[in-house]
C-alpha cells in the first residue's frame, strides 16, 4: 500500500544549525512528492516539489529536499534556520493516476535562540 | 484573488446535530478536497471531487457526505455528530491531478468540537 511516513513527530535546533526533516515513502512506481509547512492556525502552504528529473529540487523560504530512490526517502534540509521556520511540516507522496495525495504525520519544528 | 475560503472557522456541535462547512474557491480549479487534521495523524482524505458532479472517498469516508454541484462548491456535511469527529477540517483544491503536478491549495480550517 502507498504509504508517507515522518518518523520524527517533534525537532528542536538552534537557531542558525542546519535542519533535516526526514521522509520516507513506499510507493510502486516514482512518486510525486511534496513537503509543506503549517504555522499555527493556518492551512497549508507548498514548500517545493518533486515531479522527476533532478533529485535536488529547490523551495521557497531557503528550504531544499533531495529525493534518493535507492533509500525511498525525501528529506527536507536547510542550511541555517530562522527563528520563523518554527512550524509544521508535513511531507506528502502523490499517486501516478489519481489527485489524492497521502499527508505523512507531520513533524514539529522548534527553534531554539 | 481569495484563493479557497472555509467557513466557519470554529463551531461545536451536540452528538448527534448535523452542519455543513462550507468550501469555496475562485481559482477555477477541477479537483477539490476535505482532509481532517488530528494531533499526530497527519492530514486524513476523508472525500474529494475531481469535476462538478463527481466526488469520491477518499481514506476515511464515513460519517461525512459531499456534494459537488459547481466548480467553485464543495460543501462536507456531517448528518450525525459523533465526538471522534472532532477534528480540524481543511479543504484544497487543485488545478489538476498529481499526475500533472498540481500542487494544493488551502482553506485556513475549520475547528469543530463534538461535545
Amino acid at each position: 500500500a502507498q504509504s508517507v511516513t515522518q518518523p520524527d513527530i517533534h525537532i528542536t535546533v538552534s537557531e542558525g544549525a542546519s535542519l533535516e526533516l526526514r521522509c520516507n515513502y513506499s510507493y510502486g512506481a516514482t512518486p510525486y512528492l511534496f513537503w509543506y509547512v503549517q504555522s499555527p492556525g493556518q492551512g497549508l502552504q507548498l514548500l517545493l516539489k518533486y515531479f522527476s528529473g533532478d533529485t535536488l529540487v529547490q523551495g521557497i523560504k531557503g528550504f531544499e529536499a533531495e529525493f534518493k530512490r535507492s533509500q525511498s526517502s525525501f528529506n527536507l534540509r536547510k542550511p541555517s534556520v530562522h527563528w520563523s521556520d518554527a512550524a509544521e511540516y508535513f511531507c506528502a507522496g502523490g499517486s501516478s493516476n489519481t489527485g489524492k495525495l497521502i499527508f505523512g504525520q507531520g513533524t514539529t519544528l522548534q527553534v531554539k535562540p | 484573488n481569495a484563493g479557497v475560503t472555509q467557513t466557519p472557522k470554529f463551531r461545536i456541535l451536540k452528538i448527534g446535530q448535523s452542519m455543513t462547512l462550507q468550501c469555496a474557491q475562485d481559482m477555477n480549479h477541477n479537483y477539490m478536497y476535505w482532509y481532517r487534521q488530528d494531533p499526530g495523524m497527519g492530514l486524513k482524505l476523508i472525500y474529494y471531487s475531481v469535476g462538478a458532479g463527481i466526488t469520491d472517498k477518499g481514506e476515511v469516508p464515513n460519517g461525512y457526505n459531499v456534494s459537488r454541484s459547481t466548480t467553485e462548491d464543495f460543501p462536507l456535511r456531517l448528518e450525525l455528530a459523533a465526538p471522534s469527529q472532532t477534528s480540524v477540517y481543511f479543504c484544497a483544491s487543485s488545478y489538476s491531478s498529481g499526475r500533472t503536478n498540481s500542487p494544493l491549495h488551502f482553506g485556513n480550517g475549520t475547528r469543530l468540537t463534538v461535545t
